[in-house]
């Protein structure tokens, strides 16, 4: 039972550039998240997600996008990085009946 | 929509003592108050959590206390041991049961 996995760990980006981010969870939860923590500051939510299918704007979606196409995968995608998208990206997956997030262990991304 | 505040930003204690992280919120609907502790390099990882019919909830070192009327909730570790030093957030989950509000972390330094 891995619970929630981050890919890629570590990212350097070019200003301009584009990635995707993925996350996939195999505790078969309803809800997903995408959050950014960047030094000093809590966690900010990007975008999130309540079921296969559908996204919803969190607290700082500028300059980000997200699909679920699959219950257990949640994709963030940046398509034209700036410095200002440096940052610690976390994912984390919860059950529909409310409760506790699962983190996944990050994905540290430096746009230069 | 929810707003939940936490103090103090940073706390330094002696081996041995105990810690105390407050937080407040603002949504009278939320209904469930999750700790988490986020080691250096990590992701948060969930430590306790509280629903809103409970006052109090204990688990060996550390303890939650809400405070429904008042609109905060507190935890306390007893017997710091330096393995506890870390970054701790508290959340709340609002009415809606989709998503947490996190507060902005407290940095918990134990002393030797």
């Amino acid at each position: 039972n891995a619970g929630v996995t981050q890919t890629p760990k570590f990212r350097v980006l070019k200003t301009g550039q584009s990635m995707t981010l993925l996350c996939a969870q195999d505790m078969n939860h309803e809800y997903m998240y995408w959050y950014r923590q960047d030094p000093g500051m809590g966690l900010r939510l990007i975008h999130y997600s309540v079921g296969e299918g559908t996204t919803a704007k969190g607290e700082v979606p500028d300059g980000y996008n997200v699909s679920r196409l699959k219950k257990q995968n949640f994709l963030l995608g940046l398509e034209s990085a700036a410095p200002s998208q440096t940052s610690v990206y976390f994912c984390a997956s919860s059950h529909k009946t409310g409760g506790g997030y699962t983190f996944g262990s990050g994905t540290r991304l430096t746009v230069v | 929509g929810e707003n939940v505040e936490q103090h103090p930003s940073t706390l330094s204690v002696q081996e041995g003592d105990s810690a105390v992280i407050k937080c407040t919120y603002s949504d009278s609907a939320s209904n469930y108050f999750p700790w988490y502790k986020q080691e250096l390099g990590k992701g948060p990882q969930l430590i306790i959590d509280i629903r809103s019919n409970v006052g109090e909830k204990k688990d060996q070192r550390i303890a939650v206390t809400l405070n429904k009327t008042a609109k905060h909730f507190s935890l306390h570790i007893t017997e710091t041991q330096p393995e506890d030093s870390a970054v701790y957030f508290c959340a709340a989950l609002g009415a809606a049961g989709n998503k947490l509000t996190f507060g902005g972390g407290t940095r918990v330094l134990v002393k030797p």
